[in-house]
């Protein structure tokens, strides 16, 4: 079983739209979680850090699910700007690797 | 967070040959890793560069084919030897940033190599 597991899209969504995307992890001793976005031909950026019961950065909200080891994403409101690979990426409870889900593709339609 | 900068930020080499790629952090950090991320794949880790000693890989990755140095705690290069066309890839160095519980990951711009 892999450590991270998404569901690799594509998601077309409209603009204005709320999309959601879901990521489950293997191990129930991991501490950290993140959603990183990478656009095409670039390295993936830290969009979120998820470390407790989840938080909100503006459109963006990330929860954590521990009991059924999984976490979200949601964006509202939907941008053309949005458009990208979302990648969920772990923290092993060791702290010393990170292990990434293989990204949920994003296109926004006007 | 850490800035991190790649050399050369792509290349296109011949089989057989060696490219060596550079990693420059304008902080100190513990860790830092190189990933690989073929196309239209996810990011797979090929080793913790570990300074002074060395590098941990992983599964699947070799010493001989992917030497990596690490002298001090802001630079690391990754060599890619002996190359075949399936080394065509973009491969990217991260480091591992922050303080107590909230360690983050960012990676450099990655450098594009094709093998022709």
């Amino acid at each position: 079983r892999k450590e991270v597991e998404q569901d690799p899209g594509p998601f077309n969504v409209p603009e204005g739209a709320t999309v959601a995307f879901n990521c489950t992890y293997s191990n129930s001793a991991s501490q950290s979680f993140f959603w990183y976005r990478q656009d095409c031909r670039k390295e993936p950026k830290l969009l979120m850090s998820v470390y407790s019961s989840g938080n909100e950065d503006g459109r963006f909200t990330a929860q954590l699910n521990r009991a059924s080891q999984y976490i979200s994403l949601l964006i509202r409101d939907s941008k053309l700007s949005d458009s990208a690979t979302y990648l969920c990426v772990v923290l092993s409870n060791t702290g010393n690797q990170f292990y990434f889900g293989t990204g949920t593709s994003l296109t926004v339609i006007p | 967070s850490a800035v991190i900068s790649q050399k050369p930020s792509r290349d296109i080499c011949q089989r057989g040959t060696s490219l060596t790629i550079q990693c420059q952090v304008d902080s100190q950090v513990t860790m830092m890793f190189w990933y690989r991320q073929q196309p239209g794949q996810s990011l797979t880790l090929i080793a913790t560069a570990n300074q002074g000693s060395e590098a941990t890989y992983e599964s699947g990755f070799v010493i001989d084919k992917f030497p990596i140095s690490r002298p001090n705690l802001t630079f690391s290069t990754l060599t890619v030897s002996n190359m075949s066309p399936e080394d065509s890839s973009i491969y990217l160095c991260s480091v591992e940033d922050g303080q107590g519980a909230g360690y983050e990951q960012y990676f450099g711009p990655g450098t594009r190599l094709t093998v022709t």
